[in-house]
């Protein structure tokens, strides 16, 4: 157990669903992420998050769109997505720029 | 981009040995991470070590960074079968954002 809960573990979704993912840290940090993870590729950072504020998108396409209601949660909202979106998408949280907690991920299926 | 590149990409070894990877980045680094990962499951968090440290250890495992080189290694030694996973190294630089590379597998053979 890290601390960094995610659900739904797994989801299978249309390309025309919208559907959301959720990440809840109960370390009190104040940095939280979203990373996706597809086979053979580094883990590639999507989203960053500094204290509810969004802090960095790397080009991140905006079918995936993030919510930072409070330092605690995050949200990953999906629509309109593509079958090759399907991956493992892990949150992570970092108090300032040290060690990241990771969840056990959210493994997307796009049909 | 600054992302870490582990190499080699695959290793197999037998119980008892020792296990060696490399990782190789881009620009210059605050911090440098290790981090183990188990098939389809989180990352868990190994070692960090800081641009002005050469060597770290922590129990099994020993960290060496060379800054010069820009490079780091991870040795984990008497590798055990549970020990299999998957091994990444991170970088950071500027501001909260860690750069993480295709990793490497490591299979230890009972």
């Amino acid at each position: 157990e890290t601390g960094v809960t995610q659900t739904p573990r797994h989801l299978v979704m249309g390309m025309t669903n919208k559907k959301s993912l959720k990440c809840e840290q109960h370390l009190g940090h104040n940095a939280m992420y979203w990373y996706k993870q597809s086979a053979k590729k580094p883990l590639e950072l999507m989203f960053v998050y500094n204290f509810k504020e969004q802090t960095e998108n790397n080009s991140v396409p905006s079918r995936f769109s993030p919510e930072c209601p409070n330092s605690s949660h995050l949200f990953l909202h999906l629509h309109t997505l593509q079958p090759e979106d399907s991956a493992l998408y892990l949150c992570a949280s970092s108090q300032d720029i040290g060690e990241l907690f990771f969840g056990e991920g959210s493994r997307l299926t796009v049909l | 981009s600054q992302q870490g590149e582990e190499d080699p990409q695959a290793l197999s070894i037998q119980e008892g040995e020792n296990a060696t990877m490399n990782c190789s980045y881009k620009t210059s680094i605050n911090n440098l991470q290790w981090y183990r990962q188990n098939s389809g499951r989180g990352l868990v968090h190994l070692i960090l070590i800081r641009s002005n440290e050469r060597e770290k250890h922590s129990g099994r495992l020993r960290v060496t960074l060379d800054t010069s080189k820009k490079s780091s290694s991870l040795l984990i030694t008497a590798s055990r079968a549970a020990d299999t996973a998957s091994y990444f190294c991170a970088t950071d630089a500027l501001g909260n954002q860690f750069y993480f590379g295709t990793g490497t597998s490591l299979t230890v053979i009972p």
